[in-house]
């Protein structure tokens, strides 16, 4: 009965690859996101989506592309892998925050580790 | 740019050293503060949402209050199994939260 799910929990990978990481929630949200943990613990929002629409687009590069395929998934890929890109990737959900109940449940965490 | 700060970074408390833990922001456009619990490798664990200035909220040993700067997790008495960092995210109009470093809270039997 996970709520929200990510995969793979590990990726390791060399500099210069491409590689995607899975988001699923069951929850019956409408809304996700993705979050970067770097090695100081900061927690900073990247993107979210409302009913398979970007909402929120940060100042991330745009080696980080996100897609939503529909409104209970949400991956994140990521071309040209760089060193800077190791941290740790939070996915969330949460209803509309817009009506109100926004309360946003974390998935596990996907740790990349770029070599 | 919206700010905001938690303190302290860590604390050490022995078991049934009742504490606060303190989270500051800036005050305009806020639209709830949020308080997870992050243990070592897994996710931010929901905790509590506070709306209003003079709200309070509990859950078993720790109750969150919001003033109109800042918001305090007070933990009474705490457990071993209370060791986590915690983390303080105000939303804003842009409907972002926006997260404090932490506290990471240790607590010794």
């Amino acid at each position: 009965d996970t709520a929200v799910s990510q995969t793979p929990k590990y990726l390791v990978t060399q500099m210069g690859n491409d590689k995607s990481i899975k988001c699923e929630q069951n929850l019956g949200h409408d809304t996700m996101y993705w979050y970067k943990q770097d090695s100081k613990k900061f927690l900073k929002i990247m993107f979210s989506y409302n009913n398979k629409e970007l909402i929120i687009n940060e100042t991330v590069p745009n080696r980080f592309s996100p897609k939503s395929p529909d409104k209970a998934h949400l991956n994140l890929h990521i071309n040209s892998l760089e060193l800077g890109d190791s941290a740790v990737y939070f996915c969330a959900s949460s209803h509309d925050p817009q009506r109100g109940t926004d309360t946003q449940y974390f998935g596990p965490g996907t740790r990349l580790t770029v070599l | 740019e919206d700010q905001v700060t938690q303190s302290p970074e860590a604390l050490r408390l022995q078991e049934g050293e009742s504490s606060s833990l303190n989270c500051s922001y800036t005050v305009s456009g806020l639209r709830g503060l949020f308080w997870y619990r992050q243990d070592p490798g897994k996710g931010p664990e929901f905790l509590f949402t506070l709306y209003s200035a003079g709200e309070e909220k509990e859950k078993e040993r720790l109750k969150a209050t919001l003033t109109k700067k800042e918001s305090f997790l007070h933990i009474t008495a705490p457990k071993p199994e209370d060791s986590a960092t915690y983390l303080c995210a105000p939303r804003y109009n842009t409907d972002k939260l926006i997260f404090g470093t932490g506290t990471r809270l240790q607590v010794f039997p």
